[in-house]
């Protein structure tokens, strides 16, 4: 079955800096979705990347999807306290049309 | 607009007790899943559903059981609430499964919190 694995597990960061967070897949990827969550609310989707290559931005963050590494990485320019919480990746594991998702990755951002 | 609503938002019950979670969304979904996330591990999918009548087993569905009699509405019933079951428990709703022409991204509820003492 596959498995997403994120790196850093957690992240501390002064808020200005710049970060990256990585999404690595057991198999292909077919897609890649990545999520915000906050404490005690849902899964924000944040966005999605289909095809190798593709890169997607939103307001400071931006997303890249490298297929031939089964990789995504989410990268936040400037950080800011907003942008703490939880990120996870997603990607589509199985006939259900579920999502099979990472551990997470837990960013703080140091005011 | 509303999305995808879950009901309760916390909720503490006996070993042994049953409880309905209530999940309904007002985007005319088709496809609906319920998670359950526990600390470090992840979300892992209990139940979904295609579409009105028709409900599926997902990775871990044991000790759980869903309905699907309308479009809108997709509850979690735990019967004999056992301890394994504290958890937080996600309802997610998307318009089609992927296809190669166009992914359709997940929305989710804001999580039930349920402890089992």
């Amino acid at each position: 079955s596959q498995e997403l694995e994120q790196s850093p597990q957690s992240l501390i960061v002064q808020e200005g800096k710049n970060l990256t967070i990585n999404c690595t897949s057991s198999k292909t990827l077919y897609g890649l979705y990545w999520y915000k969550q906050k404490y005690g609310e849902g899964l924000i989707f944040l966005m999605m990347l289909q095809k190798g290559g593709e890169e997607k931005s939103h307001e400071k963050i931006t997303a890249k999807l490298d297929e031939k590494k089964q990789q995504s990485s989410l990268h936040i320019t400037a950080s800011q306290p907003s942008h703490a919480g939880i990120y996870l990746c997603g990607a589509r594991g199985g006939s259900q049309g579920n999502l099979i998702f990472g551990k997470g990755t837990k960013l703080s951002v140091k005011p | 607009n509303a999305g995808v609503t879950q009901t309760p938002k916390f909720r503490i019950l006996k070993i042994g007790q049953s409880m309905t979670l209530q999940c309904t969304q007002d985007m005319n979904h088709n496809y609906m899943y319920w998670y359950r996330q526990d600390p470090g591990m992840g979300l892992k999918l209990i139940y979904y559903s295609v579409g009105a009548g028709i409900t599926d087993k997902g990775e871990v569905p044991n000790g759980y059981n869903v309905s699907r009699s309308t479009t809108e509405d997709f509850p979690l019933r735990l019967e004999l609430a056992a301890p394994s079951q504290t958890s937080v428990y996600f309802c997610a709703s998307s318009l089609t499964r992927d296809s190669r022409l166009g992914n359709q991204p997940q929305h989710f509820g804001d999580g039930t919190r349920l402890s089992i003492l």
